[in-house]
């Protein structure tokens, strides 16, 4: 099973709102990884998380808080984004982190609308 | 530094042509190759991964990409298009510890 699961689907909330999403898997993975996606665009790394630990942060802006409680779950706190923020937010996860050569699963991901 | 060129960002093939999507890397060491396709709202599903050895690499859904060393590709073919295959195609390289993707390419198949 290489499945990576989030929630919710989509989300809309407002500036003024506190919301927070959802990741998780079961396949036993050690990395896990938040991604930014813009329409007709690639995947843009946000946060990589290796053994419950940040290893990464690509310079996020504060408002987007990253968690790991356990070596399956992730969760992304956001709190006073702005419109521009709109995206399809990515989770993903490996067996290792990519050095090793390790092939990164992807979730369906979450649509946020922030209006 | 590394990095991953998809020539073409759009294609348009007629169903039954051959798929072809190519992809070059700059590496300075041998890197890590993947094909991954995107379909409209959804997550990226991983088509296929080069590491080390053959350099032809079998997918799913029939597609299958040749490592070429000499000259840095790693393009995607498949012989036969079907209309399921229209979708977003990102070509990624990894050394280190994240993907880095392409800018990704959309393929269109026309019945």
């Amino acid at each position: 099973d290489t499945e990576v699961t989030q929630t919710p689907k989509h989300l809309v909330m407002g500036m003024t709102n506190k919301k927070s999403l959802k990741c998780e898997q079961h396949m036993g993975h050690r990395a896990m990884y938040w991604y930014k996606q813009k329409a007709k665009k690639p995947p843009e790394l946000m946060f990589v998380y290796s053994y419950e630990k940040l290893s990464i942060n690509e310079s996020v802006p504060s408002r987007f808080s990253p968690e790991c409680p356990n070596s399956s779950l992730l969760n992304l706190h956001l709190h006073a984004l702005q419109p521009e923020d709109s995206a399809l937010y990515l989770c993903a996860s490996s067996q290792e982190t990519l050095g090793s050569g390790s092939t990164q699963y992807f979730g369906p991901g979450t649509r946020l609308t922030v209006l | 530094a590394q990095s991953v060129t998809q020539l073409g960002s759009h294609v348009s093939v007629s169903e039954g042509a051959l798929v072809l999507l190519r992809c070059n890397y700059s590496s300075s060491v041998p890197p890590y190759l993947f094909w991954y396709v995107q379909y409209p709202n959804q997550g990226l599903q991983l088509l296929l991964k080069y590491t080390t050895g053959a350099t032809l690499v079998k997918g799913i859904n029939g597609f299958e990409a040749e490592f070429k060393k000499s000259e840095t590709s790693f393009h995607l073919t498949k012989p036969s298009a079907h209309m399921s295959d229209a979708a977003e195609y990102f070509c990624a390289v990894s050394l280190g510890t994240a993907l880095i993707f392409g800018k990704g390419t959309t393929l269109s198949v026309s019945s």
